[in-house]
């Protein structure tokens, strides 16, 4: 993930409608990922992951998409509610990597009402 | 079932003093991590234990030791604390290292003056 320093990138949405947050990772030989939600003062919190073999896969009102040959992936919330308000980050990783993740900075969600 | 529990959830210390992060996950999982996590970066590893009686470097070890002392808790010690260490620091476990999720911990804070 891109490292932008001490400001979080921002996404507002309004109650409602869906978000999408993007990812881009940095190893091609990754082959698991997972995004997490971060609520402030808390730990991540898992929401969903995808296997290097998969484009795209469903949770309850949550979407991820693959893009392997551009190093993209993309988190989507559907009728995001103010609940959703957090911060979402996308962690990869491999089997070669043995214990490593590799975690992005995160973007913050804002739902308005 | 608590997941992963840590504490304590805030500290202050001064240079140079020392203090023990605790952790414990009741989960059963064999693998055990701590991550520090600073404003606008990703969470990076600092040490980890991929099983009971093991533990090994992350990316950002220096400062730090670590004791996986059963299957169950995996503590972080400071030796003689920096004001570089001022940071939020998460506990997290996983059924095995590699492609498996990690379950975090709510987290430390720390400031060290």
């Amino acid at each position: 993930g891109e490292n932008v320093g001490l400001h979080l990138p921002t996404l507002s949405v309004q109650e409602g409608d869906n978000s999408i947050i993007n990812c881009a990772y940095s190893n091609s030989a990754s082959d698991y990922f997972i995004w997490y939600k971060q609520e402030s003062g808390k730990g991540p919190q898992f929401i969903i992951d995808i296997r290097s073999n998969m484009d795209k896969r469903q949770g309850q009102r949550v979407t991820v998409l693959l893009n392997k040959t551009v190093k993209h992936l993309s988190l989507q919330i559907a009728a995001t509610q103010p609940g959703d308000s957090a911060v979402y980050f996308c962690a990869e990783t491999s089997d070669n990597y043995g214990q490593n993740f590799v975690f992005g900075p995160g973007t913050r969600l804002s739902v308005l009402p | 079932n608590a997941g992963v529990t840590q504490t304590p959830k805030f500290q202050v210390l001064k240079t140079g003093q020392s203090m023990t992060l605790q952790c414990a996950q009741d989960m059963n999982h064999n693998s055990m991590y701590w991550y520090r996590q600073d404003p606008g970066m990703g969470l990076r590893l600092i040490y980890y234990s991929a099983s009971e009686g093991t533990t090994d470097k992350g990316e950002v070890p220096n400062g730090y030791n670590v004791s996986r002392l059963n299957k169950r808790e995996f503590s972080l010690r400071l030796e003689s604390a920096a004001p570089s260490q001022t940071s939020v620091y998460f506990c997290a476990s996983s059924r095995k290292t590699g492609v498996y999720e990690q379950y975090f911990g709510p987290g430390t804070r720390l400031t060290v003056t």
